[in-house]
């Protein structure tokens, strides 16, 4: 089945580290999201990329980073400059040249001890 | 800009009554409206989207929205609440071709009494 994998879905971070992680979809969709979610304030857009090797920042980019090498692929690095990486994060994916309807991942939840 | 509010942060219906969430957008065109489900601790599952045409449309797990032009609001309606429906609920705008901007709203946790 198509679909949109996020690994892993639990994730303990110590302060100063970074962490990646993981997004993977074969629905063949050219654009890919990284959405963090905080409760209470919905969702706001990190990074985005309409095609590979291109990406651009969202709302909140800052102390995070990311790569898009191939089309499937679009990983997210919590760097340790991000002050407060504690969240629920979630990837999604879209058709570039549609209607704009986002397809989601399961999520991974990041928790800096 | 556009945006997307969600005025109610909580409600509780009892199984088998109705529910409707509201929501009410800002953007500056007909934009494209969706309602998004999340359980917790998981992804967000599409119910219903609307682009253009019959401006009520019918969705999965038996909800339904109307689109209201003249009051800018996209309400989600059930007729009968299911303890399964007990969850999240995002209203969210976006623009054709633009999925970079999407808008979401800050989302209706739902809560349902046996």
């Amino acid at each position: 089945d198509g679909g949109i994998t996020q690994s892993p879905k639990y994730l303990f971070r110590k302060e100063g580290q970074n962490v990646t992680l993981s997004c993977e979809q074969n629905l063949n969709h050219d654009a890919m999201y990284w959405y963090r979610q905080d409760p209470g304030q919905g969702l706001r857009l990190i990074y985005y990329s309409q095609i590979v090797n291109d990406f651009q920042k969202g709302d909140i980019a800052e102390g995070y980073s990311v790569s898009r090498e191939k089309k499937e692929s679009f990983p997210l690095t919590v760097t340790s400059a991000q002050k407060n990486p504690t969240a629920f994060y979630l990837c999604a994916s879209s058709i570039e040249k549609g209607t704009g309807e986002l397809f989601f991942g399961e999520g991974s939840r990041l928790t800096v001890l | 800009a556009q945006s997307v509010t969600q005025p109610d942060i909580h409600i509780t219906v009892s199984e088998g009554a109705s529910l409707e969430l509201r929501c009410n957008y800002s953007y500056g065109a007909t934009p494209y409206l969706f309602w998004y489900v999340q359980s917790p601790g998981q992804g967000l599952q599409l119910l219903l989207k609307y682009f253009s045409g019959d401006t009520l449309v019918q969705g999965i797990k038996g909800f339904e929205a109307e689109f209201k032009r003249s009051q800018s609001s996209f309400n989600l309606r059930k007729p009968s609440v299911h303890w399964s429906d007990a969850a999240e609920y995002f209203c969210a705008v976006g623009a054709p071709n633009y999925g970079q901007n999407f808008v979401f709203g800050p989302g209706t946790r739902l809560s349902v009494l046996p």
